[in-house]
This record gives C-alpha cells, structure tokens and sequence, in this order.
C-alpha cells in the first residue's frame, strides 16, 4: 500500500481557499485516492475520491497530477466549520481480500475567524 | 437512508471484563469495518465483515474479536479489558468489501478502569 506524507497542520481564514497536499510517491497503477474529514470525537467522513486529473464535488475538489505522486484537496471558500483533521489514503478500489485502510496522522486544519 | 448507528455511545468498564459494541450499517451495505482510534496511536483498522465472514483483520490480540449477522449488522467483542483498550469505536460500512469509500457511525467512547 502506498505511504501517503501530509503536513501536519495548516491555518487559514474564513473565506479563503484552502488546499491541502499529499504526497505518495509510490501510487500503484490501480490505486485510487480517497480523502477524509473528521471532527473531533466523531467518525470520518468521506469527501472525495480520485484516480486522476480533476474531481469536483458540492464539498471540494481533487486536484491530481499527470504522474499521480501527489494529490490536492481544494476547499473553497473554507468557514469554521471546516475544522477538522483531514487524512488522505491511497489504495486500490474494489475486491482485494488483503487490504486494510491504512490511515497517517492526517492534517489539523484550523479556520480563523 | 439511515447513517450508520453504533451503540452504546458511551460505556465505562473494570479492567478484567469483556465488552460488546453494536453497528447497524446503512441499508443496502454488507461490509463492516471496526476501528479504534486513540490520541496516541491515531485510527487502527482491526477487523472487515463482509456476507457475515471476517476478510481482513488488522494487528490486534485475539481478545479483540466480531461476528456480522445475516442483516449485516455487526458486533465486537473485547474480552478481558486492559486500560489500554480505552478509546472511541468507530464502526464504518461500505457496499462492497475493501471499499475507501466507507461511511462512519458516530462511534462507541469506552473508558476502562
């Protein structure tokens, strides 16, 4: 499975565009990239989810290079109610008996009015 | 359509004794996934059910087992409890098996002491 690198936390204002980069730079051929939000004490929840170039959603968008070794989760136009800690994983999608979700420490990001 | 549902929310035990959690999926979903998340460790996969068979299990002791019901609810069991055993429960389902698009309940805080 590949390595995902994110920093560990960002800060941003209400009203600004917010993009948080991840890195993973061993993606396999058939792996996909899924991004996730959480607040505290609650359980994640699915934002996105991208094999390449661009995916847009009523929540964000996905930004994803030629050479797939990065990944960029844009949020526009971010409030307060947009922080939270955002993971990102890599992996394949569909049947594969031997996977588990592997998530990093994610990155805590905090709005400010 | 429903989101998925874990009970108890909150649960205080002795160390020593065993605990059962509950996860009702989203209707329609045959994949359950359990996961502990801790301050210190962050969030760990331990086990997949899917069509009422464990799939996938992570690294945790065998005091940490589950069953999935032909409903496709599911419980976790955590037998003999250690103070270490105290953090949230999150419960997530997906459609198909080893999805990343899952869908997480609010989870189950178990305290041991």
């Amino acid at each position: 499975l590949a390595k995902t690198t994110q920093p560990i936390s960002m800060d941003s204002y209400e009203g600004q565009e917010v993009n948080i980069t991840c890195s993973h730079n061993n993606i396999a051929t058939n792996d996909y990239i899924t991004w996730y939000q959480q607040f505290p004490s609650q359980g994640p929840r699915f934002i996105i989810q991208g094999y390449k170039t661009k995916v847009t959603n009523e929540v964000a968008s996905l930004f994803i290079p030629a050479d797939r070794k990065s990944s960029t989760l844009s949020l526009p136009r971010v409030s307060l109610s947009d922080t939270a800690v955002y993971y990102c994983l890599v992996g394949p999608r569909g049947m594969d008996s031997n996977y588990q979700l592997i998530w990093g420490a994610g990155t805590k990001l905090i709005i400010k009015p | 359509k429903a989101g998925v549902t874990q009970t108890p929310r909150y649960l205080i035990k002795t160390r020593g004794q065993q605990v059962t959690l509950s996860c009702s999926p989203i209707s329609g979903h045959r994949s359950v996934s359990w996961y502990q998340q801790t301050p210190g460790q962050g969030l760990q996969f331990l086990f997949e059910y899917f069509s009422e068979t464990q799939r996938n299990k992570g690294n945790f002791p065998g005091r940490f087992s589950g069953r999935q019901f032909s409903n496709s609810r599911s419980e976790m069991n955590v037998s003999t409890l250690e103070l270490g055993d105290s953090a949230l429960y999150l419960c997530a389902s997906s459609f198909t098996q080893s999805s990343y698009e899952q869908y997480f309940g609010p989870g189950t805080r178990l305290t041991v002491t």
